[in-house]
């Protein structure tokens, strides 16, 4: 079957950096996403990998080992604002979404 | 330019009554989505539509149904509500799989069947 395993639950300090951890396993692979989920609210789209290696963008940065089956999501100079459900999804080979049940991210001050 | 809207908010079902979710978007998007969210599990896809007058099952589709009579609108319904059916049903659009198929959301409708 497909699977897709996230940490339920993380803490961390403002300011800080955090490392939230994916794992999968997809009958095929079309790329990796990650989303922000604040709650109540829709996902928002925050990254995408599709090869192997780290893509960065600002403050946040995605990780992804092909043969591993492994990505990781990393935030940097946490914010309060950042607190939120971090939601990894694969690409599968019908180009439908796996989803991970999220990460729920608590930053303190 | 509103992207994907969703109506209702919020909604209250007695068993076995029946109600429609609308979805619409504003982006041109050819591939739309109905998803379920569950406290503690991923979201699931319901049902999806690679174009106008296209719909195909997803991985729960079982008490739903969907169409797709114009391109910008998503309508999934439900025929005779369950408790099992309460849950938040967010809608998105993409633009296709030809590029990265980045998914846009939907502000959700959140259902409680009694």
């Amino acid at each position: 079957g497909q699977n897709i395993d996230q940490p339920t639950e993380m803490t961390a300090t403002e300011g800080a950096i955090v490392q939230i951890n994916c794992t999968y396993q997809t009958s095929g692979f079309n790329g990796l996403f990650w989303y922000q989920q604040h709650a109540g609210e829709a996902p928002t789209f925050l990254s995408y990998n599709v090869l192997d290696g780290l893509e960065e963008k600002g403050r946040f940065s995605s990780f992804l080992s092909r043969s591993k089956g492994y990505s990781y999501l990393l935030l940097k100079e946490l914010q309060m604002k950042d607190s939120a459900s971090y939601l990894c999804a694969v690409m599968d080979s019908n180009y439908q979404l796996i989803w991970g049940a999220g990460t729920k991210l608590i930053i303190k001050p | 330019n509103a992207g994907v809207t969703q109506t209702p908010k919020f909604r209250v079902l007695k068993t076995g009554q029946s109600m429609t979710l609308l979805c619409a978007q504003d982006m041109n998007h050819e591939y739309m989505y109905w998803y379920r969210q569950d406290p503690g599990m991923g979201l699931r896809l319901i049902h999806y539509s690679v174009g106008e007058g296209t719909t195909a099952k997803g991985e729960v589709p079982d008490g739903y149904n969907v169409s797709r009579l114009k391109k910008q609108n998503f309508l999934l319904g439900l025929e005779s509500a369950a408790p099992s059916q309460t849950s938040v049903y967010f809608c998105a659009s993409g633009s296709g799989r030809s590029q990265v198929e980045t998914q846009y959301f939907g502000p959700g409708t959140r259902l409680l069947v009694l």
